[in-house]
């Protein structure tokens, strides 16, 4: 069985400060990792996506997440945020049998 | 561009009656999808298609029902609501190959009372 844990429903950070929201997951196979940002009143968009290759991947907007498989994450990052920044970021996981599982989110503020 | 259409956007129903959420998409996806959001939960998978006359159950699946007669509808289907089914919905798709992009409809927000 898949999961994923997202530590943190809130996080708070002053413009221009590093954004680190974490996501661990767990699965009995090779996962697929993925980061979905919503802005308030839509749907999910896709940020990110780890797929075997790469293990740091970069995204829209200037995000990025490194897949360590030894600690079971995929924590997304930022170097500097952005007022436009704020909005809800899912971490999901999956593993090739079309069943993708989201964290419970996270929702980003940033202070100006 | 479209995308992923879902009507209606907000539905207010009394416990026991009936409804269908509407689901289209034009990108000629076979995979497509529907989650429910509540808050502090994420999103939940209910059913999912991988292309038409196939369906199978999500994590949540009680309570709903689900075809997929074409490509491009996957309507959801409350036959007796109840307060508990009050969430948003989300329809998503996803192209050919698995890739993990779903893209997803602006969400349904319904209110069983």
């Amino acid at each position: 069985a898949q999961s994923v844990t997202q530590l943190g429903s809130h996080v708070s950070v002053s413009e221009g400060a590093l954004v680190l929201l974490r996501c661990n997951y767990s699965s009995s196979v090779p996962p697929y990792l993925f980061w979905y940002v919503q802005y308030p009143n839509q749907g999910l968009q896709l940020l990110l996506k780890y797929t075997s290759a790469a293990t740091l991947v970069k995204g829209i907007n200037g995000f990025e997440a490194e897949f360590k498989k030894s600690e079971t994450s995929f924590h997304l990052t930022k170097p500097s945020a952005h007022m436009s920044d704020a909005a809800e970021y899912f971490c999901a996981v999956g593993s090739g049998t079309y069943k993708y599982i989201f964290g419970t989110g996270t929702r980003l503020k940033v202070l100006a | 561009n479209a995308g992923v259409t879902q009507t209606p956007k907000f539905q207010v129903l009394k416990t026991g009656q009936s409804m269908t959420l509407q689901c289209a998409q034009d990108m000629n996806h076979e995979y497509m999808s529907w989650y429910r959001q509540d808050p502090g939960m994420g999103l939940r998978l209910i059913h999912y298609s991988v292309g038409a006359g196939i369906t199978d159950q999500g994590e949540v699946p009680n309570g709903y029902n689900v075809s997929r007669s074409t490509t491009e509808d996957f309507p959801l289907r409350l036959l007796s609501a109840a307060p508990s089914q009050t969430s948003v919905y989300f329809c998503a798709s996803m192209g050919q190959g698995n890739t993990g992009e779903l893209f997803f409809g602006e969400g349904s927000r319904l209110t069983v009372l």
